[in-house]
């Protein structure tokens, strides 16, 4: 089966950097996205890594290792709003997305 | 605002009753996801569409069903509820299938069922 492992929660200082780890098992791997979901709102895409190595979007990078089956999120110049959860999401065999159970990032002033 | 929308916003209901859940997907995308998520929990997986045929099936009760129509909105329909069916359920659509993975999600659905 498929399965993402995440930390459930990290707390950061405001204009600190956190990095927010993704550990994963699967048959069939396409791609690892991030998704960022504020309380009582709707996940939001922030990146996606179809092969290994970084991406960054502004603040955000994000960085896909295949062969450890190992992906991070890595957030710069914490800010208060970043205060949220977020999962990353794999596309596995079948086009079937999985979800991890999400890290709640708490930004302390 | 993503483009998606969802109807109804809450829905509240007893147990045994069956909903439906309607999605419009973004304009020109093709595929539609459904998810569910219980307080605190993850995201889970239900189905996908894409172009009007079913592309891939995650954890779907067999009480649950879905479509995508030619106009490419999609239902969700859930029948026999139980309380554990209380969740909010997300849709969200892409351009495209597969690989492509950035899905833009609506505001989702609170249902309850008491």
């Amino acid at each position: 089966g498929q399965s993402l492992e995440q930390p459930s929660e990290v707390t950061a200082v405001e204009g600190a950097i956190v990095q927010i780890n993704c550990t994963y098992q699967t048959s069939g791997f396409y791609g690892l996205s991030w998704y960022q979901q504020h309380d009582g709102g709707a996940p939001t895409f922030l990146s996606y890594n179809g092969l290994d190595g970084l991406e960054e979007t502004g603040r955000f990078s994000s960085f896909l290792s295949r062969s450890d089956s190992y992906g991070y999120l890595l957030l710069q110049e914490l800010q208060m709003k970043d205060s949220a959860s977020y999962f990353c999401a794999l596309t596995a065999g079948g086009f079937k997305t999985i979800f991890g159970a999400g890290t709640r990032l708490f930004v302390k002033a | 605002d993503s483009g998606v929308t969802q109807t109804p916003k809450h829905l509240i209901t007893a147990t045994g009753q069956r909903v439906t859940l309607r999605c419009s997907p973004r304009s020109g995308d093709l595929s539609v996801y459904w998810y569910q998520q219980s307080l605190d929990q993850g995201l889970q997986f239900l189905i996908q569409y894409y172009n009007g045929e079913e592309r891939a099936k995650g954890n779907i009760l067999e009480r649950f069903s879905a479509q995508q129509f030619p106009d490419l909105h999609s239902e969700l329909n859930l029948s026999s509820l139980e309380l554990g069916d209380s969740a909010l359920y997300f849709c969200a659509s892409s351009v495209a299938s597969g690989i492509i993975n950035e899905q833009f999600f609506g505001p989702g659905t609170r249902l309850t069922v008491l």
